[in-house]
């Protein structure tokens, strides 16, 4: 499977700031896509992570809070605008392999707003 | 979209024991259910996946099966093991058409294993 790295690992923000959360593949991969687990929760899809085209968010989720970039098959960003403590989650990054319906987890960003 | 149920919340066993968490769906065209094992500070990592092919996966002390008819699917720990002891989730497809989608999760099973 794909090393998948994600930076940074945790932070901690002020309320009605922006973090930038990356997401680095060591090899090209098919699928990305980027989940939010609230403290104790499971996870929820957030977007796909479409390559050279405007992500497809989920449900819920809007491209003015959390603007993804995905400028190359290895890479991604996702960021969390204008941040309040509800925004307080894990944020994590997966990508597919060979078959592309298996996904694999990065470690995830941590994330506390204060 | 799929909506996904996992029970229980919680599972306590003795070390040696099995554990059998069950999930349950909703989409009938749904055809591939993965596992995930999260441990503590970790991102979730795959230990098991089945597609709607096939009844049954094993893989070592590991095994899922898959009712079709019923619409569940469940992962079998055997002889279970201190490092055993995470949160499991249940997953299944977004959308059920053919091409890679994001997964929608159960609630997560948080498993105990017992000296």
């Amino acid at each position: 499977s794909a090393v998948i790295s994600q930076k940074p690992s945790r932070d901690i923000c002020q309320r009605g700031t922006s973090l930038t959360i990356q997401c680095q593949v060591d090899s090209q991969v098919t699928m990305m896509f980027w989940y939010r687990q609230q403290p104790g929760q499971s996870l929820t899809l957030i977007a796909t992570a479409n390559q050279g085209s405007e992500a497809t968010y989920e449900s819920g989720f809007v491209i003015d809070k959390f603007p993804i970039s995905r400028p190359n098959l290895t890479f991604s960003t996702l960021t969390v605008s204008n941040m309040s403590p509800e925004d307080s989650s894990i944020y994590l990054c997966s990508v597919t392999g060979q078959s592309i319906r298996v996904q694999y987890f990065g470690a995830g960003t941590r994330l506390s707003v204060l | 979209g799929e909506n996904v149920e996992q029970h229980p919340s919680t599972l306590s066993v003795q070390e040696g024991d099995s554990a059998v968490i069950k999930c349950t769906y909703s989409d009938s065209a749904s055809n591939y259910f993965p596992w995930y094992k999260q441990e503590l500070g970790k991102g979730p990592q795959l230990i098991i996946d089945i597609r709607s092919n096939v009844g049954e996966k094993k893989d070592q002390r590991i095994a899922v099966t898959l009712n079709k008819t019923a619409k569940h699917f469940s992962l079998h720990i055997t002889e279970t093991q201190p490092e055993d002891s995470a949160v499991y989730f249940c997953a299944a497809p977004v959308n059920s058409g053919g091409g890679a989608d994001g997964l929608t999760f159960g609630k997560g099973t948080h498993l105990i294993i017992q000296p």
